[in-house]
């Protein structure tokens, strides 16, 4: 029920095309949902985040698209750059009682020019 | 103001040595998270404290491993006698009293057991 599934797990896509990260969830008490981006040799970074009670958050070519009853979401890259390539995590967490954040399995993306 | 500090960067232990790995949240932050990152793979959760305090250490192996965030000073995840599956980057995270934000990560440290 702590689960976070995460695909796909690698993902190739051309400069300037759109780049999806899909994410399901059990735990319907999670109500904070966060994508982190990591280069290789740093740590994770929080990209964007979502709560249930919205569908869609926009952040520049940035976009999570959240279903509150299929317990899905997903994130989109908008005209994918070389410097988009890194390893995507989405996560979940109960944010109001100051839980622990439950990571996927992670994406690794390579964008080619 | 100086994000989430892990020391050392990289750690080399040989198996049944102890290593001691430290971490100082951002100013402000009273909530510590220690992750384990094994190649190729996603973070696992092992222990959230806060000062003096284990909220929830439910990710931590029972035996050779321990976390303590003391009043003064960093965080500290202990590994005792370390084996060869420890090898791994392991992250801190640290997040403010209020619920509104996600945490912070440093930029971990990486052990190999030689």
């Amino acid at each position: 029920q702590q689960q976070v599934k995460q695909s796909p797990q690698s993902l190739i896509v051309q400069k300037g095309g759109i780049s999806i990260i899909n994410c399901a969830y059990e735990n319907t008490a999670f109500d904070y949902f966060p994508w982190y981006q990591q280069f290789p040799g740093k740590g994770p970074a929080l990209l964007i985040a979502i709560r249930p009670d919205v569908s869609e958050k926009k952040e520049g070519r940035f976009t999570i698209s959240f279903n509150k009853s299929a317990k899905q979401f997903s994130l989109h890259i908008m005209d994918s750059q070389p410097g988009d390539s890194a390893t995507y995590f989405c996560a979940a967490r109960r944010e109001t009682s100051y839980d622990k954040v439950i990571f996927g399995p992670g994406t690794s993306l390579s964008v080619i020019p | 103001n100086a994000g989430v500090m892990q020391n050392p960067r990289h750690l080399v232990r040989r198996r049944g040595q102890e290593a001691r790995l430290r971490c100082s949240p951002m100013k402000g932050h009273s909530h510590v998270y220690w992750y384990r990152q094994l190649p190729e793979e996603g973070l696992k959760f092992m222990v959230y404290l806060q000062k003096e305090n284990i909220i929830d250490e439910s990710g931590m192996p029972k035996e050779r491993f321990s976390a303590e965030f003391p009043k003064e000073g960093p965080s500290i995840l202990r590994i005792q006698q370390v084996v060869r599956g420890d090898s791994a980057a392991y992250f801190c995270a640290s997040s403010p009293e209020t619920t509104n934000y996600g945490y912070t990560f440093g930029s971990g440290t990486r052990l190999t057991v030689v």
